[in-house]
């Protein structure tokens, strides 16, 4: 079965310093890889996507990811945080099962930004 | 271009009354639609997902329903809430395969 690990509940960084967001995956094939931005009381704005190809992925609001095979891991990074960046942050690995597509969301990491 | 709708915003309902949550999608056909419940400060809990109009499937086993009345309608049900239904629900579509989920605004439900 497929599974995703976000190990860090909170991450802290002061605005303009850089970010990494990490995010390990659990799938036997090639995986899809997504990464998700909820701000309060909002549903999932998709970020970036990650699905064949080009191993760096650029997304939206200055994101980027790298897709590593060998580790597992799909971290998302940004070089300057501003303080609107602020927010949850859920990783997702999709797969197909009898059928039927069923992603999986990380446990999310929320992200505190200081002036 | 495609939107989700989900309503209403919020929703304050006492134990053992029903419940109906509904999300319609708009600018597209035959799309994959999902519930998914979020918890205070823990991840997504998918409920529930339908491929076409009448196909349900269920995730989790508990006092919820789902139908699928109309191709690009959704609607979460209960006959009576409970306090553990209390939770931000979040409705999704999905294109073809491999494609990301676009979710609606969610539906803040507090049981009383």
């Amino acid at each position: 079965a497929q599974s995703v690990t976000q190990p860090d509940i909170h991450i802290t960084v002061s605005e303009g310093a850089s970010l990494e967001l990490r995010c390990n995956y659990s799938y036997g094939a090639t995986p899809y890889l997504f990464w998700y931005v909820q701000s309060p009381g909002q549903g999932l704005q998709l970020l970036l996507k990650y699905f064949s190809g080009d191993t760096l992925v650029q997304g939206i609001k200055g994101f980027e990811a790298e897709f590593k095979r060998s580790q597992s891991s799909f971290n998302l990074r940004k070089p300057s945080v501003h303080w609107s960046d602020a927010a949850e942050y859920f990783c997702a690995v999709g797969s197909q099962s009898g059928g039927s597509y069923i992603p999986t969301f990380g446990r999310g990491t929320s992200l505190i930004v200081h002036p | 271009s495609q939107t989700i709708h989900q309503w209403p915003a919020t929703l304050v309902q006492p134990v053992g009354s029903p419940l109906s949550l509904e999300c319609t999608v708009e600018g597209t056909s035959n799309p994959n639609l999902y519930w998914y419940r979020q918890a205070a400060g823990r991840g997504l809990q998918l409920l529930f997902y339908s491929v076409g109009i009448g196909q349900i499937s269920s995730e989790v086993p508990q006092n919820l329903s789902a139908s699928r009345p109309q191709d690009r309608q959704f609607i979460l049900s209960s006959k009576k809430l409970l306090l553990s239904d209390s939770g931000f629900y979040l409705c999704a579509w999905r294109g073809r395969f491999g494609s990301p989920l676009h979710f609606g605004n969610g539906t803040r439900l507090t049981v009383t």
